[in-house]
């Protein structure tokens, strides 16, 4: 049972154009909310991240919404550039401590057109 | 970028022989995770670890087991790897305040024949 989903394996945008990530998750215990992006041969980085009692988080060009009542969760990337290709993870975890593993969707790939 | 260092980097190795992969940082961060990479799964949870001597598994840990002696260090062992655990393999730390995000390492690319 997959706890959060990344529905599109892909995605294509132009240089400077809004880049939208999509996110959905089932488990209602869910607190915490990730992006991570990963390029080839690294470890994923993370990138921003949204507590449940927020509906918006921003840092610079990357936004990130939460819709609890829907479980969905997006990321926006404004402008979009070459630089941003790569796959993006969402994850979410519940409670604190011990208690926080995350849990990670299967990943999204970003492609930026020059 | 957080104190994480995995090594091996890459290794290949036969079926049934004993694989250890270790993990260490210098943050000082109370927990650490081992999860695995594969293709069409995201990254699966391990095994994790919530101070000195203390383990749990995760979503994924028949075949694997791990150890913490020290702060700094996490092993994970294959005792008798199988092909199915050919993956990428990554380490990732946390602090203990409420909601910090994981920082991960590089990862180690294991090949078993």
């Amino acid at each position: 049972d997959q706890q959060v989903k990344q529905n599109s394996p892909s995605l294509s945008v132009q240089e400077g154009r809004i880049s939208i990530l999509n996110c959905d998750y089932t488990n209602s215990m869910f607190d915490y909310f990730l992006w991570y992006k990963k390029y080839p041969a690294e470890g994923p980085t993370f990138l921003i991240s949204i507590s449940s009692i927020k509906d918006k988080n921003e840092d610079g060009r990357f936004t990130v919404f939460l819709n609890k009542s829907a479980k969905h969760l997006s990321l926006h990337i404004v402008p979009s550039q070459p630089g941003d290709s790569a796959v993006y993870f969402c994850a979410a975890s519940a409670g604190t401590g011990a208690n926080s593993k995350l849990t990670f969707g299967k990943g999204i790939t970003l492609s930026v057109r020059p | 970028d957080a104190g994480i260092t995995q090594s091996p980097r890459h290794k290949v190795t036969e079926t049934g022989t004993p694989v250890t992969l270790r993990c260490h940082q210098t943050e000082n961060h109370r927990y650490m995770y081992w999860y695995r990479q594969d293709p069409g799964h995201g990254l699966r949870l391990i095994h994790y670890s919530y101070g000195v001597k203390d383990t749990d598994k995760g979503e994924v840990s028949d075949g694997y087991s791990v150890s913490r002696s020290k702060t700094e260090d996490f092993l994970l062992t294959l005792e008798s790897a199988t092909s199915s655990q050919t993956s990428v393999y990554f380490c990732a730390i946390s602090g203990a305040r409420v909601h910090q995000p994981q920082h991960f390492g590089d990862g180690t690319r294991l090949s078993i024949l």
